[in-house]
Parts: structure tokens; sequence; C-alpha cells
């Protein structure tokens, strides 16, 4: 199975700090996803990734695509309490969504 | 004005009932998903349905029945509940099979006791 392995698995920070989170495979992807879960919510899409070295921004998000296509990563600058959630990457594979198992942010105020 | 919804949003039962999920969506999309979430947050696909058709059934114990009335409902029934079946499930759709963007419900928190 082509897995999505998402690190770190837990991340909790203080307001104004900085993160990085990184979503691995071994396979080639054609794109890949982020979505943002809050507690008691259902995902949420924030960006899809397609080019290899694609740098996508948003607002204080940062998402970018590796330039072989097996990796991706989410900077967050000056992280807020509104950022905490699950951010969750996945791929699409054979007409369904793959995802990694998530990384859980707390950021504390 | 909610585009996916679920009820209910919790649901606790025993063991061995036979409970049923619902979900509409709003959004005039061709295709509506059920995925689990368990204890870890792992979130992974159960079924799809494509215009009331049935496109993928990810190997899931029979005792899971999905029946889309028409393509705004996607509705989930379990029979004979089991400890296991204790998880988050969540709806969504997309305008076209792994559709650009999916539209996921709030959730149904389900607890076998």
């Amino acid at each position: 199975t082509q897995l999505l392995e998402q690190s770190p698995q837990f991340l909790s920070i203080q307001e104004g700090e900085n993160l990085t989170v990184y979503c691995n495979s071994s396979s080639v992807f054609s794109s890949l996803q982020w979505y943002r879960q809050e507690p008691g919510e259902g995902p949420v899409l924030l960006v899809t990734v397609v080019t290899g070295g694609e740098v996508k921004k948003l607002k204080r998000l940062t998402f970018q695509f590796g330039d072989a296509r097996k990796d991706s990563s989410l900077h967050i600058t000056a992280a807020q309490p509104g950022d905490t959630g699950l951010y969750l990457c996945a791929r699409r594979n054979t007409g369904k969504l793959i995802f990694g198992q998530g990384t859980t942010l707390q950021v504390k105020p | 004005d909610t585009a996916v919804s679920q009820t209910p949003k919790y649901l606790v039962t025993q063991m061995g009932n036979d409970k049923s999920i619902k979900c509409e969506q709003n959004l005039g999309h061709d295709t509506m998903y059920w995925y689990k979430q368990d204890s870890k947050k792992f979130l992974k696909i159960m079924f799809s349905y494509n215009n009331k058709e049935l496109i993928i059934n990810e190997t899931v114990p029979n005792r899971f029945s999905p029946k889309s009335p028409d393509k705004a409902h996607l509705n989930l029934h379990i029979n004979s509940l089991e400890l296991g079946d204790s998880a988050v499930y969540f709806c969504a759709s997309s305008q076209a099979p792994v559709g650009e963007t999916q539209y996921f419900g709030p959730g149904t928190r389900l607890l076998v006791l």
C-alpha cells in the first residue's frame, strides 16, 4: 500500500512560535491535499498541490510539494490558538483519498 | 445553510443493536462517501457512491450497508454492532468521484457499550 507518513504525530507549542509538519511517502503521487480538522468537526480542505516544487501560501500557512512529488510540508508562521487542530495530508489513489495519520497541533495562548 | 449534514451527532448503543446514520448534502454533488475515523484519528474511506451507484467498497464487514435513495442522501446502516465499531463516522461529498474538493459533515460519534 502507498502509505502517507506524517510527522510529528503531536505538537504542542506556544502562541507566536513557528512550526513545520511533514507528509512523506515512498511513492510518487500526482497531487496532494492538506486538510485541517478542528475538534468536534469534519476535515476542511486547505490546499491542493500538484506540481513538483510548488509552493502555496494561505495567510500564515505555507505548503510545499517536494520536487520528486514524494513529500510535502506545511509551515505555520506565528502560530495562534485558532490553528489548533488535526492536520491531515491526503493523496488520490484509484478513485479514493488515502489519508496520513495526521499531526495533532495544540497552540497554547 | 449546512453543506453536508449528519444525524445523529452522538450515538450510544449496546452491542448487538442495529443503528442507522443519515447524511444529506445540499451542494448538488454527484458523489458521496462514508469515512471512519478511529481513536487514533486515522481517517479511512469505507464507501463511495456516484449518482446512487456504489463505486467503492473498502472491504468493510457486510454488517455495514450504505443506501443512497437519491444523490443528495447517503445513509449508513450497521447491524449487530460490535465494540470495535466505536468511532467517528464522517459523510462527505464531492462534485465528481475523488473530486478536487471533498466536503465533510460534522461527524457522528458512535460509542458501542
